[in-house]
């Protein structure tokens, strides 16, 4: 089946700080999402990319689908400490009915203040 | 935006003894749920999804008379466990999709611990 390959599994970094984060996978989605799951917590959406080369912001956060469709990254500028959390990747090839999302292992991020 | 709400927000039961879980979309019909686990430090991992009307489709290794859903209305399935046993405790997540929205939104998900 479909894989994806979520990177860095886990980043400190200092407030203020830029972070950078990424999935690459073996085969296409025709959709990428970009999730943060807090301790508890359901995934709640933060970017959503739907078009191949697409660029979108939302906030300070920025996401990018790659323009092979088979990857897309996540930036956080100026990181605050409630950027705590798991950002998860996930991909969606959606026709149909059918809208199974397929997960990266996720990326755990610790901001120090 | 589309809301989707997950009841109870954790659970503790004795072993052997079923447990339901429901998941609702609020402000639209979802014709499709899906059902997630997911173990601590680990991702999601998609168990079934559930079709209003029909039988749920259930990913390869997940057992359907243990994990029964039930998709009766279009905003409201639910998740039983049953005959929990200890390794059956986990974070249980729901998603929701209808005809204008993409499964984009979760519910806060479920916590089951089973003694």
């Amino acid at each position: 089946g479909q894989q994806l390959n979520q990177s860095p599994q886990s980043m400190f970094i200092q407030e203020g700080e830029d972070v950078s984060m990424n999935c690459t996978s073996s085969s296409i989605f025709n959709t990428w999402l970009w999730y943060k799951q807090d301790p508890g917590e359901g995934p709640v959406l933060l970017i959503a990319l739907y078009k191949a080369g697409e660029l979108t912001s939302n906030g300070r956060l920025t996401a990018q689908f790659g323009i092979t469709r088979k990857d897309s990254f996540l930036n956080i500028s100026a990181s605050i400490p409630s950027d705590v959390g798991i950002y998860f990747c996930a991909g969606l090839n959606s026709g149909g009915s059918n809208y199974k999302l397929t997960f990266g292992k996720g990326t755990l991020l610790t901001v120090n203040p | 935006g589309a809301v989707v709400s997950q009841h109870p927000s954790w659970v503790i039961c004795k072993s052997g003894t079923s447990v339901k879980i429901e998941c609702r979309s609020l402000d639209f019909q979802a014709t499709t749920m899906f059902w997630y686990r997911q173990f601590p430090k680990q991702s999601l991992m998609l168990m079934a999804t559930s079709n209003e009307g029909s039988k749920a489709t259930y990913e390869q290794g997940v057992e359907k008379d243990k994990f029964l859903i039930n998709h009766a209305s279009l905003t409201l399935s639910t998740l039983t466990v049953t005959s929990a046993h200890p390794e059956d405790s986990s974070f249980y997540i729901c998603s929701a999709s209808g005809t204008n929205y993409s499964p984009l939104h979760f519910g806060n998900g479920t916590r089951l611990t089973v003694t």
